[in-house]
């Protein structure tokens, strides 16, 4: 089945550590994304890209790095800049800016815990 | 950026009532999506509209795209126990992909059997 793989499921995080997050597609998508959800506030972009090697900024992109060397990946790393990192984090994939009728697809999130 | 307005926020219903919300918009969107997310997994999406007027149904959820596009709406009917989740919407509007996209901040369904 065609789908968004994100791993680990669950992931803590010490003080000072960076942390990666893994996000897989085998949808064969050229755009993918990764969103922060906390309680009682709708999703923020911190990452997207529309294309290998290539990446762009979103509204919250301080304390977090990615990379988009393979177009089914999208690797997410948590800086220990990013003071507040403890959230749900969620990767998304869509065909492309200029597809019709496009629909933009989640995984199954990971939550980052601070120890 | 853009404010998305969902309501109700939460709601409690009896087994088998109809149930209906609401998103909201300052702006005007070229894509409305509708997501139910249940606790610890990500969103699943349940329907997508793309034009002005359109009315689409996916089993017993129903949602259209209001026609001013600064709205949409998603009705469940008959409700069942498995419908308890947060659903969400989601409006893309007519500059940029979907990196443009503003999410609702959910509406939490809770059947009583």
């Amino acid at each position: 089945d065609g789908g968004i793989t994100q791993s680990p499921k669950y992931l803590f995080r010490k003080e000072g550590q960076n942390v990666t997050l893994s996000c897989e597609q085998n949808l064969n998508h050229d755009a993918m994304y990764w969103y922060r959800q906390d309680p009682g506030q709708g999703l923020r972009l911190i990452y997207y890209s529309q294309i290998v090697n290539d990446f762009q900024k979103g509204d919250i992109a301080e304390g977090y790095s990615v990379s988009r060397e393979k177009k089914e990946s999208f690797p997410l790393t948590v800086t220990s800049a990013q003071k507040n990192p403890t959230a749900f984090y969620l990767c998304a994939s869509s065909s492309g800016t200029f597809s019709t009728n496009e629909k933009l697809f989640f995984g199954s999130g990971t939550q980052l815990s601070v120890l | 950026g853009q404010q998305l307005n969902q309501s109700p926020q939460s709601m409690f219903i009896q087994e088998g009532e109809d149930v209906s919300m609401n998103c909201t918009s300052s702006s005007i969107f070229n894509t409305w999506l509708w997501y139910k997310q249940d606790p610890g997994e990500g969103p699943v999406l349940l329907i997508a509209l793309y034009k002005a007027g359109e009315l689409t149904s996916n089993g017993r959820l129903t949602a259209q795209f209001g026609i001013t596009r600064k709205d949409s709406f998603l009705n469940i009917s008959a409700s069942i126990p498995s419908d308890v989740g947060i659903y969400f919407c989601a409006g893309q509007p007519p500059s940029g992909g979907y990196q443009k996209v503003t999410f609702g901040i959910g509406t939490k369904l809770q059947v009583i059997p």
